[in-house]
């Protein structure tokens, strides 16, 4: 069965820190890759994906994520965190089945201290 | 921006009682679906819909749950008899298109307690 593993259940940073959540994923197939954000009291929100093509992908708020296939890895990763970051990231992936089902990481909750 | 809006945000119930989570979805999107996590545990699919009918469940969606869409433009979950165990944040979202997960947006969730 699919499953996604987040490695890092709470993240604690100053400002300016250097951020990396690692995410990996069992599936032999090929997979669309995901990371979420939800700030809190409000909703989850695409922070960026993966389909194809170049392994390296930019999301909003200076975020990025690498997909490494060998490793079955999409880490994200952001330079130098903001407290605005404080927030639950989660990684999910969809197995192309035209659902809409993602099989969700067990979340991690990054806080970022001014 | 349109957004998918759940009411209530917070919704207490005594176990064995009837709950029903409520969902408006962005007006021109066609599939639906519920999703929720368990405190400290992973977010979970649930079920998705489409024309009026489930198009694919989890194992945890079993005979106490169910999903309707009543007046065309509601998307309710209900569970008929609560269990202790069913206490979670409730997430639903709506994609415009069949989607592949790019296009899907979330409600803010409703954090269901059972007492």
């Amino acid at each position: 069965a699919q499953s996604v593993s987040q490695h890092n259940h709470h993240v604690i940073l100053s400002e300016a820190a250097s951020l990396e959540l690692g995410c990996n994923y069992s599936y032999g197939g090929t997979v669309n890759l995901f990371w979420y954000v939800q700030y809190p009291g409000q909703h989850l929100q695409l922070l960026l994906k993966y389909f194809s093509g170049d392994p390296l992908v930019k999301g909003i708020k200076g975020f990025e994520a690498e997909f490494i296939k060998s490793k079955f890895s999409f880490n994200l990763r952001k330079p130098s965190v903001q407290w605005s970051d404080t927030a639950e990231y989660f990684c999910a992936v969809n197995a192309q089945s035209n659902t809409g089902k993602l099989i969700f990481g067990q979340g991690t909750t990054l806080q970022v201290k001014p | 921006e349109p957004e998918v809006t759940q009411t209530p945000s917070h919704q207490v119930t005594q176990m064995g009682q009837e709950v029903i989570l409520r969902c408006v979805p962005i007006s021109n999107h066609l599939y639906f679906y519920w999703y929720r996590q368990i405190l400290g545990q992973k977010v979970e699919f649930l079920v998705s819909f489409y024309n009026n009918e489930i198009s694919e469940k989890s194992e945890i969606f079993d005979d106490q749950f169910s999903v309707e869409r009543p007046d065309g433009s509601n998307f309710t979950l209900k569970i008929r008899s609560t269990k202790l165990e069913d206490s979670a944040m409730y997430f639903c979202a709506s994609s415009k298109d069949r989607s592949n997960g790019e296009k899907l947006f979330f409600g803010s969730g409703t954090q269901l307690s059972v007492l």
